[in-house]
Parts: C-alpha cells; sequence; structure tokens
C-alpha cells in the first residue's frame, strides 16, 4: 500500500504570498497523483490531477508538479478564499485504489 | 448540473449496520463509477471503495473487505453503501463521489455533502 506524507503540517501565510506545499509516496506512483481543497463544513473539492491538470474551474495560480515520489502544489498568490486545508491523493489502476495524504492546513499568519 | 445528494444522517449502536444512499443528478448515471470516502471529526479522508454504474462490479479498500456493500439502482440513479458490524470509530461523515472519467480513473470531481453517520450506545 502506498503511503502519502504531507508538509508542513500547517503553513501560516498572508494573502498575496506564494505557498508551497509538498507531498511524499511511499513509493513512486508515477504522475497519478491529485490535490484537493476542502473548506471548513464542506466536502473536498477537486483541484489538480495526474500531478499537473488543473480540473474545471480551479484558477490558474494553481499549478502542481512533480513525479515519482515528491510532488508539489503552488499557489502563486494567495487570495482570501485559499486558506483551508489541502489533501493530496494517489490512485492506483489495479487493484483499483486511492489513498490520501493526511493534509496541509493552510492559514492566514 | 451534476449533484450527488446523500440521505440523512443516522445514528446506530455498536455492532448495528447502516445503509446510506447517494442519489445522483445531472449526468448519465451509468457513464461514471462512484466511490466512498469517509472523515472522521477532525481527521483526514479516508476511501472505502468503489462502485461501477455501468455493471455494479466493486473495489473496496481492504480495511473494509467483509464488513462493506456497495450497490446501485440505474432506475434511481442510486447508489448505496452498507457497513455492518459498526463500532465506535466509525463515526464519520460519509461522502459519495463521483469519478472525473467513465470508468474507473481514481480521481473524484463531484462529490455528495456528506452525511453522518454517529455510532454510540
Amino acid at each position: 500500500e502506498v503511503l502519502l506524507t504531507q508538509s508542513p503540517g500547517t503553513l501560516s501565510l498572508s494573502p498575496g504570498d506564494r505557498a508551497t506545499l509538498s507531498c511524499r509516496a511511499s513509493q513512486s506512483v508515477g504522475t497519478s497523483l491529485a490535490w484537493y481543497q476542502q473548506k471548513g463544513g464542506q466536502a473536498p473539492r477537486l483541484l489538480i490531477y495526474d500531478t499537473s491538470t488543473r480540473a474545471t474551474g480551479t484558477p490558474a495560480r494553481f499549478s502542481g508538479s512533480g513525479s515519482g515520489t515528491d510532488f508539489t502544489l503552488s499557489i502563486s498568490s494567495l487570495e482570501p478564499e485559499d486558506f483551508a486545508v489541502y489533501y493530496c491523493q494517489q490512485r492506483s489502476s489495479w487493484p483499483p485504489g486511492i489513498t490520501f495524504g493526511p493534509g496541509t492546513r493552510l492559514e492566514v499568519k | 448540473q451534476v449533484q450527488l445528494v446523500e440521505s440523512g444522517g443516522e445514528v446506530k449502536k455498536p455492532g448495528a449496520s447502516v445503509k446510506v444512499s447517494c442519489q445522483a443528478s445531472g449526468y448519465t448515471f451509468t457513464s461514471y463509477g462512484v466511490s466512498w470516502v469517509r472523515q472522521a471529526p477532525g481527521q483526514g479522508l479516508e476511501w472505502m471503495g468503489w462502485i461501477s454504474a455501468y455493471n455494479g462490479n466493486t473495489d473496496y479498500a481492504q480495511k473494509f473487505q467483509g464488513r462493506v456493500t456497495m450497490t446501485r439502482d440505474t432506475s434511481t440513479s442510486t447508489v448505496y453503501m452498507e457497513l455492518r458490524s459498526l463500532r465506535s470509530d466509525d463515526t464519520a461523515l460519509y461522502y459519495c463521489a463521483r469519478d472525473i472519467s467513465t470508468g474507473w480513473l481514481g480521481y473524484l470531481d463531484q462529490w455528495g455533502q456528506g452525511t453522518l453517520v454517529t455510532v454510540s450506545s
């Protein structure tokens, strides 16, 4: 089973700052990695899949990169609505499966 | 627009079973698979399994094998998740979520609002 770790656990930044969130897999997942945003009391929202493809409606300030075991979600200039918890997620084709990372909380400094 | 609407919250005693429904609308139901993901209070996300709305094939996370059953009813565009032998640590918000692609891709782009299942004696 692939395990995902995320760092930092909490990131404190100000609007307008650049955010860099990391996700590391216990073994190579190729580029089969996604990022979700979850705000309080809401369901998660898919932001990025296949490492770097923005989902429909994801603003261009969100970008993803990486491959193998190390991945990054970058937010170029934080907007007030970006402060939330972010989860990375890997998928496997066979057997079908999904694993989530523990999340990074992005909070206002 | 695509919507996934889950059934209402449930309170169950330890050892009981719960069956949660998720009714889909706004798209061709049989063209997309649906996963179930749960989130314990204040915790992260945990994938439970997936069902193909097309043919009813399922794949369950190893942790839930033998305790979970996912089914679907194409006449009502509804998927169901039944969890048996409930324990207190099954207390969580249970989400249904649609796969981004037809078949299995493993990315979830549409989510229900979540159903709170509380297990307490």
